[in-house]
């Protein structure tokens, strides 16, 4: 089976940078994902890292270790619109497991 | 592009009745997933489509859940009978089946059985 772990909640000020940490179990692995979500909407993709190191994405990049069994998200230059859920997910087969979220609160 | 689109958005109904949740794909997508997400549990996967064919339907809770999809263009979540504990936000997502290939989420439907 897969599991992912995230911290439940995340609090910084507009402006600041903030890393949002993803260790995951797996009986087999691909790949990381993240996914933003805002409160009544949609997940939406951020990004995927297959390989080791630093994925870049405007103020957002992910980062992963295999050998560590972790990633990170780090979003820079926080905006409040940034306050939102964040999930990591492992696909594997076609299929995406999620962890369970992290709620970012960026406060002015 | 339309992106995925769910109906209805919110449904509400008296437990003991049929729900059916539809989802339309993106086009040129040929995986499909049904996803529920609550408070207690998450984000899980119910079942999945590749092609039309059901390929994992662990995730299914109970025999009062089904899915179909018998076409590349529709997909439906149909639960009988409803259950207070089935509430919950039902999405739906697409994605090509490749490991990565994002998931395009549905705007979902905000399920509520009294």
């Amino acid at each position: 089976g897969q599991s992912l772990e995230q911290p439940s909640e995340v609090t910084a000020v507009e402006g600041a940078i903030v890393q949002i940490n993803c260790t995951y179990q797996t009986s087999g692995f691909y790949g990381l994902s993240w996914y933003q979500q805002h409160d009544g909407g949609a997940p939406t993709f951020l990004s995927y890292n297959a390989l080791d190191g630093l994925e870049e994405t405007g103020r957002f990049s992910s980062f992963l270790s295999r050998s560590d069994s972790y990633g990170y998200l780090l979003l820079q230059e926080l905006q409040m619109k940034d306050s939102a859920s964040y999930f990591c997910a492992s696909p594997n087969a076609g299929k995406s497991t999620f962890g369970d979220g992290t709620t970012l609160t960026v406060k002015p | 592009d339309a992106g995925v689109i769910q109906s209805p958005r919110h449904e509400v109904t008296e437990m003991g009745q049929e729900v059916t949740l539809r989802c339309k794909p993106i086009s040129g997508h040929n995986s499909l997933f049904w996803y529920r997400q609550t408070m207690m549990r998450g984000l899980e996967l119910l079942i999945y489509f590749n092609n039309n064919v059901p390929i994992d339907d662990s995730g299914m809770p109970e025999d009062r859940f089904s899915a179909k999809m018998p076409n590349a263009s529709f997909s439906t979540l149909k639960i009988q009978p409803s259950e207070p504990r089935d509430s919950a936000v039902y999405f739906c997502a697409s994605s090509l089946f490749t490991d990565n290939s994002p998931l395009h989420f549905g705007n979902g439907t905000r399920l509520t059985v009294t």
